[in-house]
């Protein structure tokens, strides 16, 4: 069972462009978070995606930042406009339902550099 | 909000040793769960070990134990017989047992160097 799976590993995008970060979660899980680490720190959470709805988005900042889940394919999480401030580690993690197995299973993480 | 303090930024230990972690938190619920992860440099996020609220005993994964006090709002990670793989980040973590509770609140981390 494949765990959960990130792409790209490494991300490298000037200010101004667009930053798609994509999460495919664990066989079964239909549960997707969306965390953000900023250098030194630990991780922040950002947002709370179920198939096709978001149902917590309070860490996500207002501007620039959005997510969604289809109902087929990944989850996406898109930068627009990137900034220097945006650069950090990106992780998704994924859950089996809702209050489930109460863990959440990470992904490598996408490295995004701003330059 | 929760908040979770972790306030040992780096620690060290003698391969073979043990070393305690630190953990304390702040939440006015009484159900939740607890987590230590680990994070090397690869950056990949391990579960280590997790704890029920409602438990009172304390959970343990092979040479991994937590020390849970619920009253004082602490959850400490002890590491024995500590191998070189054990280095790496530590982050403790929190997460609402609620139905509406389902982010996790991560503290700042501990960075553990084995000496061998």
């Amino acid at each position: 069972n494949a765990g959960v799976m990130q792409n790209p590993r490494h991300l490298v995008r000037r200010r101004g462009q667009e930053a798609r970060l994509r999460c495919s979660p664990m066989k079964g899980h239909s549960h997707v978070y969306w965390y953000r680490q900023l250098p030194e720190e630990g991780l922040k959470f950002m947002v709370y995606l179920q198939k096709e709805n978001i149902i917590d988005e309070s860490g996500m900042p207002k501007e620039r930042f959005s997510a969604e889940f289809p109902k087929e394919g990944p989850s996406i999480l898109r930068i627009q406009q990137v900034v220097r401030g945006d650069s950090a580690a990106y992780f998704c993690a994924s859950s089996p339902e809702y209050g489930g197995s109460y863990e959440q299973y990470f992904g490598p993480g996408t490295r995004l550099t701003v330059t | 909000a929760q908040t979770v303090t972790q306030s040992q930024p780096e620690m060290s230990v003698q391969e073979a040793e043990t070393v305690t972690l630190s953990c304390t938190y702040d939440t006015s619920e009484s159900d939740y769960y607890l987590f230590w992860y680990k994070q090397p440099p690869s950056r990949q996020m391990i579960l280590v070990i997790r704890q029920e609220a409602y438990k009172q005993q304390n959970a343990t994964e092979n040479r991994f134990s937590v020390n849970f006090q619920k009253a004082a709002k602490s959850f400490s990670l002890k590491i024995s017989d500590s191998q070189l793989g054990d280095a790496a980040m530590y982050f403790c973590a929190y997460r609402s047992a609620s139905n509406t509770g389902n982010q996790f609140y991560f503290g700042t981390g501990t960075s553990l160097t084995v000496i061998p």
